[in-house]
């Protein structure tokens, strides 16, 4: 199979917490992104990582990726009820495809 | 703009029956997507496009085939669904120029008994 590998694949904390969630694929990549997507609806990106940067925030979100160990991770801190859903990471190889994750699966609970 | 759309969002069919889905984006990508998702599997890719008039396979083609007759839209068939069909099918589109960060549609739920 070509899908990367996430970490853990179920979550669960408090609202308030930090959650971080990981990420491996297996190829060389052009840049990594991760999606999330709420019960029963499509992904929705959240935000994208070249692969000649560690690290990038967006609001409460913040990406570091480690192209040595072909590894990437999420973390969402302060989270809230609103948060809970799937996350997927999906690194782009090239050509326009995007290999997915199998996705954590984030509770908060309030 | 309503970005991605899907038609149907349910359907049912019976074993050895055909059907068409209907992605349609108004964002004038080039690239379009279909993926299926199933429980524990992440989403895998079927099949795509990178211009009207172009198709290739992605990592899960066997039992489907797409047509891009219109930069617009992208229709996946299933000629013959089987049980193994069942899954929620998705539709995603990106721009050509990079970083190719992709725009999906709400999903078509299809259950084939």
């Amino acid at each position: 199979s070509q899908q990367g590998e996430e970490d853990p694949q179920a979550l669960s904390i408090q609202e308030g917490e930090n959650a971080t969630m990981n990420c491996s694929y297996k190829t060389s990549i052009n840049n990594l992104q991760w999606y999330r997507q709420n019960s029963g609806r499509g992904l929705v990106h959240l935000i994208l990582i070249r692969s000649n940067e560690r690290e990038k925030h967006s609001g409460r979100l913040r990406v570091t990726l480690d192209t040595s160990k072909k590894s990437s991770s999420l973390l969402i801190t302060a989270s809230r009820a609103a948060d809970t859903a799937s996350y997927f990471c999906a690194s782009h190889q090239g050509g326009g495809k995007l290999i997915f994750g199998q996705g954590t699966e984030l509770s908060v609970k309030p | 703009n309503a970005g991605v759309t899907q038609t149907p969002k349910f359907r049912v069919l019976k074993t050895g029956q055909s059907m068409t889905l209907l992605c349609a984006q108004d964002m004038n990508h080039e690239y379009m997507y279909w993926y299926r998702q199933d429980p524990g599997m992440g989403l895998r890719l079927i099949h795509y496009s990178v211009g009207e008039g172009t198709t290739a396979k992605g990592e899960v083609p066997d039992g489907y085939n797409v047509s891009r007759l219109k930069k617009q839209n992208f229709l996946l068939g299933l000629e013959s669904a089987a049980p193994s069909q069942t899954s929620v099918y998705f539709c995603a589109s990106s721009s050509s120029g990079g970083p190719y960060e992709q725009y999906f549609g709400p999903g078509t739920r299809l259950t084939v008994t």
